[in-house]
Parts: structure tokens; C-alpha cells; sequence
């Protein structure tokens, strides 16, 4: 089965750039998808289809993807930010979704 | 507005069922898949499965198959998750998520508000 591959933990300084990586076997063929959590909370999707925005979500966000890495960037990154990020895909193979295992970014 | 509104939580014995609701407000229930996700005490989103709310037919990821359950009824725009011969491990949030369709893939849009389910003897 597919996996994608995320670091536990990124920590940033208000005003700085976070940048998360989700690392998966040719990645850049597939679509990739991000999701917010905040404590107690349910998912937000921030970034859909490698680079898009839903509306209402800052342009502060914005993700890239290639190769065999898919990267969410948090521009002015905000105290507001701190929460555990998710990226996702579908795989078509097995018409099966894939989490990655998330990331804690942590504002300093 | 999309609305996903799920049952409240449940604590059952080990190897008990649980069933959780997930009731759909705002779009045609019919028109979306419905997946649902869980999520073990400090750990990460687990895709479980998804049920098609117009034909009933379901996927189930391979960890689950033969103890889940999708089901629902269109009648009350309501998805089911059932799951059995519950163990101490399936102690999680579980979330009903809309599924939004993209050109060659697919992503969840709305989430429901997820629902405790805590095994303990």
C-alpha cells in the first residue's frame, strides 16, 4: 500500500516561513491534500489538489508538489497556526485514501 | 450550509459493537460519497472506508474489512459506521467526512464533529 512519510515535528518563529514536508514513492504524480487540526477539533482542509485554496483560507497557505515530495508553506506563519498538519491522497490503485502521519508545528 | 452532525459517544465492552450516525444536511445527501476516519488518542487520521449514499456500495480499507460496516439511508440523509468485535486499540475519535470530487482524486470537505468511542472492560 502507499505511504506517506511526514516529520513528527516543525517548529517556527512568529513572522517566519513553515514549511512541512510528506514524502511518498513519485508523489508528484498524485494529488496531494492538506488538513489543519487544532486540539479538540476536526480537520480543516487548508490545501487541496497540491497548491489550491479552499475559500477562507489565507493566502499564507500554499503548497507545491514534485518529485517525491509534497511541501505545505506557511507564510507569516501566526500563534494562530499552531496545530497538527495532515497531508492526504487517493490512491487509484486501490481506490483507497492515505494519510500521512502528521506534523506538529509548534510556534515559538 | 453542509452540515455533519454524528451521534454521541459510546463506551463499550471488548468484543462489543458500535454503531455511529452521521446525519447530512445541506447538499443531496446521494450526490457525495461519505468516508469516515478515525483517530486514536494523540495519534493520527486513519481512513477507515467510504459508502456511495446513492448505490450503498462500499470500500472498506483492508485493516477493517470483516469488522466494518457502511450502511445508510437515504430516507433521513444518515450514514452508518458499524464496527465489531471491538478491541481496547479501536478507543478513538471517529469522524464521518464528505467526500469532494476532484479530476483524479478525490478530498474531504466537510467533517462531522466526531464521535468518542471508548473500549473498556
Amino acid at each position: 500500500s502507499y505511504v506517506l512519510t511526514q516529520p513528527p515535528s516543525v517548529s517556527v518563529a512568529p513572522g517566519q516561513t513553515a514549511r512541512i514536508t510528506c514524502g511518498g514513492n513519485n508523489i508528484g504524480s498524485k494529488s496531494v491534500h492538506w488538513y489543519q487540526q487544532k486540539p479538540g477539533q476536526a480537520p480543516v482542509l487548508v490545501v487541496y489538489d497540491d497548491s489550491d485554496r479552499p475559500s477562507g483560507i489565507p493566502e499564507r497557505f500554499s503548497g507545491s508538489n514534485s518529485g517525491n515530495t509534497a511541501t505545505l508553506t506557511i507564510s507569516r506563519v501566526e500563534a494562530g497556526d499552531e496545530a497538527d498538519y495532515y497531508c492526504q491522497v487517493w490512491d487509484s490503485s486501490s481506490d483507497h485514501q492515505v494519510f500521512g502521519g502528521g506534523t506538529k508545528l509548534t510556534v515559538l | 450550509q453542509v452540515q455533519l452532525v454524528q451521534s454521541g459517544a459510546e463506551v463499550k465492552k471488548p468484543g462489543a459493537s458500535v454503531k455511529v450516525s452521521c446525519k447530512a444536511s445541506g447538499y443531496t445527501f446521494t450526490g457525495y460519497y461519505m468516508h469516515w476516519v478515525r483517530q486514536a488518542p494523540g495519534q493520527g487520521l486513519e481512513w477507515m472506508g467510504r459508502i456511495n449514499p446513492n448505490s450503498g456500495g462500499t470500500n472498506y480499507a483492508q485493516k477493517f474489512q470483516g469488522r466494518v460496516t457502511m450502511t445508510r439511508d437515504t430516507s433521513i440523509s444518515t450514514a452508518y459506521m458499524e464496527l465489531s468485535r471491538l478491541r481496547s486499540d479501536d478507543t478513538a475519535v471517529y469522524y464521518c467526512a464528505r467526500d469532494h470530487p476532484v479530476a483524479g482524486t478525490s478530498l474531504f470537505d466537510y467533517w462531522g464533529q466526531g464521535t468518542l468511542v471508548t473500549v473498556s472492560s
